[in-house]
């Protein structure tokens, strides 16, 4: 069983739909990252957070530690929100690495 | 600007010919690593680094090498790349908050080994 388990595996959604997109892990962290990779390859980081919730623009993250649950949400999706969402969790102590999920392939549709 | 460059975007090599992909990152971060990216497998770390002269083995570490001589350049080096190396690699630094690190990846070195 893989660390980080994200679901749904693909997505396609409407223009303007409220989208959430999930990630579980399994072991102890300190923090959890969502990363948004657009087609062409580069990876930006949208969130990093390790408790609670934090909002960027259209977007929300939500973590629950006591879950190990955490949900990416996109308010009035838009086309150009279509790329790989990559959820990844650093383990406990300063010198941790980063776990990634396999990401989810999100296409909204005009 | 911060940002993480990478050296080249993109190269074709045969098997066997040494290459060296190079990273650098203008933030002054301490912390700088190499992944690799292949479909259905997602991220995997190949090597880090905690500061100058400090590297150490992520999962994947076989068959690549990287010095950290100094605090800005992170280089991967394959010195007899084979055909299973092909794959897509990205250099990230971070700066720390705390105990979590936030991570800049950069744009992506796309590596075919014929």
């Amino acid at each position: 069983k893989n660390e980080v388990e994200q679901s749904p595996q693909n997505l396609t959604a409407q223009e303007g739909e409220f989208i959430t997109i999930n990630c579980s892990y399994s072991v102890g962290i300190s923090a959890l990252h969502w990363l948004q990779q657009h087609p062409g390859g580069g990876i930006v980081s949208l969130f990093m957070l390790s408790s609670g919730k934090k909002k960027h623009g259209r977007l929300i993250a939500t973590i629950n530690i006591q879950e190990k649950h955490s949900s990416l949400h996109i308010t009035a999706s838009h086309p150009r929100d279509s790329a790989v969402y990559i959820c990844a969790v650093q383990g406990l102590g300063a010198n941790s690495k980063l776990t990634f999920g396999k990401g989810i392939t999100l296409s909204v549709r005009p | 600007e911060a940002q993480v460059t990478q050296n080249p975007r993109y190269l074709i090599t045969v098997t066997g010919k040494k290459l060296t992909v190079t990273c650098s990152q203008n933030m002054n971060h301490e912390y700088m690593s190499w992944y690799r990216q292949d479909p259905g497998l997602g991220l995997r770390q190949i090597y880090y680094s905690m500061n100058v002269e400090v590297t150490d083995k992520g999962d994947v570490p076989e068959g690549y090498k990287v010095s950290r001589k100094e605090k800005r350049n992170f280089p991967l080096i394959l010195e007899s790349p084979s055909p299973n190396q092909t794959s897509l690699y990205f250099c990230a630094s971070s700066s720390p908050r705390g105990v979590s690190y936030e991570q800049y990846f950069g744009p992506g070195t796309r590596l075919t080994v014929t």
